[in-house]
């Protein structure tokens, strides 16, 4: 069964680098999303993506993130200059949208990220 | 703006019961999907069933069954037979779906943990 990849699995950066989260989606889908989810907390949408282009976005989602399908098969999220607060497991997932055979979000497995 | 809301942070039900989980939400529009999600301690998000709300059928999975009630905006999940293996966070989430196609990003309640006693 198709699923969606996610990697690292698990990346320790120190506050003010740079991190880039890296997703495969399905291949067939069409909409790509970003979610976040601080330990205890509950899932936060941050960002959706249809045909190369930002289609919505979460007051999270401010200048320190972009979204970009840099080729045909990946789909990234890249946080400029990590805070403390950015510590949090990262879900990519992504939906097939037109005539749908699924109103279903895959999830990926989840980026957890670690700022010290 | 859309919210979810559950009430019940915690669960807990004897293996082999049945348990019901309670989600109400907020929105305007008419034509949208709501999930419950199980996260389990991976914390891979599994759906667990959907409700599309133009259908006034409730959807069931198994064991697992929701109570949707549009008119007073409240989505239950009820859980039969309970498992060892149901043991996990229960999110239930709502996402408005574009008529052409396309959804909008999902909106999370801050989910029910639930717990199963052998």
């Amino acid at each position: 069964e198709p699923e969606v990849t996610q990697t690292p699995s698990h990346q320790v950066t120190q506050m003010g680098q740079e991190v880039i989260l890296r997703c495969v989606p399905i291949s067939n889908h069409l909409y790509f999303y970003w979610y976040r989810q601080i330990l205890g907390q509950k899932v936060e949408f941050l960002v959706s993506f249809y045909n190369n282009e930002i289609s919505e976005k979460s007051e999270i989602f401010d200048d320190q993130f972009s979204v970009e399908r840099p080729d045909g098969s990946n789909f990234t999220l890249k946080i400029r200059s990590t805070k403390l607060e950015d510590s949090a497991m990262y879900f990519c997932a992504s939906f097939e949208a037109e005539q749908p055979s699924s109103y279903e979000q895959y999830f990926g497995p989840g980026t957890r990220l670690t700022v010290t | 703006a859309q919210t979810v809301t559950q009430s019940q942070p915690e669960m807990s039900v004897q293996e082999a019961e049945t348990v019901t989980l309670s989600c109400t939400y907020d929105t305007s529009e008419s034509d949208y999907y709501l999930f419950w999600y199980k996260q389990p301690p991976s914390r891979q998000m599994i759906l667990v069933i959907r409700q599309e709300a133009y259908k006034q059928q409730n959807a069931t999975e198994n064991r697992f069954s929701v109570n949707f009630q549009k008119a007073a905006k409240s989505f239950s999940l009820k859980i039969s037979d309970s498992q060892l293996g149901d043991a996990a966070m229960y999110f239930c989430a709502y996402s408005f779906m574009y008529s052409g196609g396309g959804a909008d990003g999902l909106t999370f309640g801050k989910g029910t943990h639930l717990i199963i006693q052998p």
